[in-house]
Order: structure tokens, then C-alpha cells, then sequence
């Protein structure tokens, strides 16, 4: 299994330019989540999803758009970069909230934004 | 402000020796997890101790709970090299089922000298 995977890894984009990070899971997870990490800080939930076709808002979701068409995708989309949205982000997947037992969750290897 | 606050915010200690971080929380939780991550790299999940545990183990980590003070400890025994990392504590509020709800606290940067 590869487990969690984000593409691309790397990006450099102008303000206003507009961009999608995909993340892949092939491990059946129900939840997926994007996070931003920024220096200093911990991670901050962006949105989530619970399932295939259904999406929610996290802490900091303003400038993001997610869409979970497929159960194993989890799509975030930057409709005009700005610069405060420099970061490193972060794809995760668990199986559901409902048991303590199942929300360990499995991160991605990131992806580094740069907007200037 | 963070759910999960880690103490101290860095953290060096000598190869062999004892590393122990801490985690304070305001809410009551269903669970609370710590996760390492390498530099560069994503979070890789290290263990899960639920509310109505007071102690964990898992090879060369042990963690605690108390839940009366909202605080958790993760102590890393006999350090190596290899355990240089940043220790994230993630805390599942209680009487939510969503997502939104796992909040994760600003780590601590552990560094092992040789």
C-alpha cells in the first residue's frame, strides 16, 4: 500500500494564480482531511470530509475549496493564491471519529507552497 | 487558542539520556495521541491513550493521561539519534463526532546530540 500520497510536492505560484493539491489514500479511509502547517505552529484543519460527496469546514477555511468526488480523493483548490496561504500542507486519512479506536490518522508527505 | 499545548517548546538532550515532554489540554477528550514527525516529512502516528487510561506503553515510549489536571505526558526512554524529531500531542474532544474537532498543538522540537 502507498498509503497517503499528495502531489504535487513542490509550487511556486503568483497571487491570483489558482492551483488543486490532490491527495490519494489506498487505504479505504472514510475521513480525509486537509491541514496547513505553518513555523511554530501546530497543524490547523483547513476542511475535512466525512465521506465520498460530502465536505466540511475546518478552522481556517476561507480562500480553500475541497471536493471529495471520489472516496480515495480528497481535492483542496486555491482559487487566488495570496500570500498569506504560504505554507506546507498536509493531506491525512483515518477510518471514522465514531470509535477512539479507528481516528489514528495517517498523514501525506506534504506539499510546499510558496504564493509571491 | 491551541487545544493542546506542549511543553517545552524545544527540547536537547544527550544521546542515551531520558526526554520527556508534556501536554496540557482545556476540554474534556475521548483521547489523546501523540505523533513525531521528521523534518520535511508528514506526521507518523506513535501512540493513543484514551480517557479512561491512566498509562501506556510502547517499546521505548510510555504515556500518561490525567485527565483531573488535562495533561499528558509522552517520556521517550534511552534516546538515539534517530528520535530527533517534533512531538505533536492531537486531542479528541469529547461530545463531538467531528472531525473538526481533533486539534493539534504546536510540538515539541526534540533534539538528541551525540
Amino acid at each position: 500500500n502507498a498509503g497517503v500520497t499528495q502531489t504535487p510536492k513542490f509550487r511556486v505560484l503568483k497571487t491570483g494564480q489558482s492551483m488543486t493539491l490532490l491527495c490519494a489514500q489506498d487505504m479505504n479511509h472514510e475521513y480525509m482531511y486537509w491541514y496547513r502547517q505553518d513555523p511554530g505552529m501546530g497543524l490547523r484543519l483547513i476542511h475535512y470530509s466525512v465521506g465520498e460527496g460530502t465536505t466540511a469546514k475546518g478552522e481556517v477555511p476561507d480562500g480553500y475549496n475541497v471536493s471529495r468526488l471520489k472516496k480515495q480523493n480528497f481535492l483542496l483548490g486555491l482559487e487566488s493564491a495570496a500570500p498569506s496561504q504560504t505554507s506546507v500542507y498536509f493531506c491525512a486519512s483515518s477510518y471514522s471519529m465514531g470509535n477512539p479506536a479507528d481516528n489514528t490518522q495517517y498523514f501525506g508527505p506534504g506539499t510546499r507552497l510558496t504564493v509571491l | 487558542s491551541q487545544q493542546g499545548e506542549e511543553d517545552p517548546q524545544a527540547l536537547s538532550i544527550q544521546e542515551g539520556e531520558n526526554a520527556t515532554m508534556n501536554c496540557s489540554y482545556k476540554t474534556s477528550i475521548n483521547n489523546l495521541q501523540w505523533y513525531r514527525q521528521n523534518s520535511g516529512r508528514g506526521l507518523v502516528h506513535l501512540i493513543l491513550i484514551r480517557s479512561n487510561e491512566r498509562e501506556k506503553h510502547s517499546g521505548r515510549l510510555r504515556v500518561t493521561l490525567d485527565t483531573s489536571k488535562k495533561s499528558s505526558s509522552l517520556l521517550i526512554t534511552a534516546s538515539r539519534a534517530a528520535d530527533t524529531a517534533s512531538y505533536f500531542c492531537a486531542t479528541d474532544q469529547r461530545g463531538y463526532s467531528s472531525a473538526s474537532k481533533i486539534i493539534f498543538g504546536s510540538g515539541t522540537r526534540l533534539s538528541i546530540r551525540p
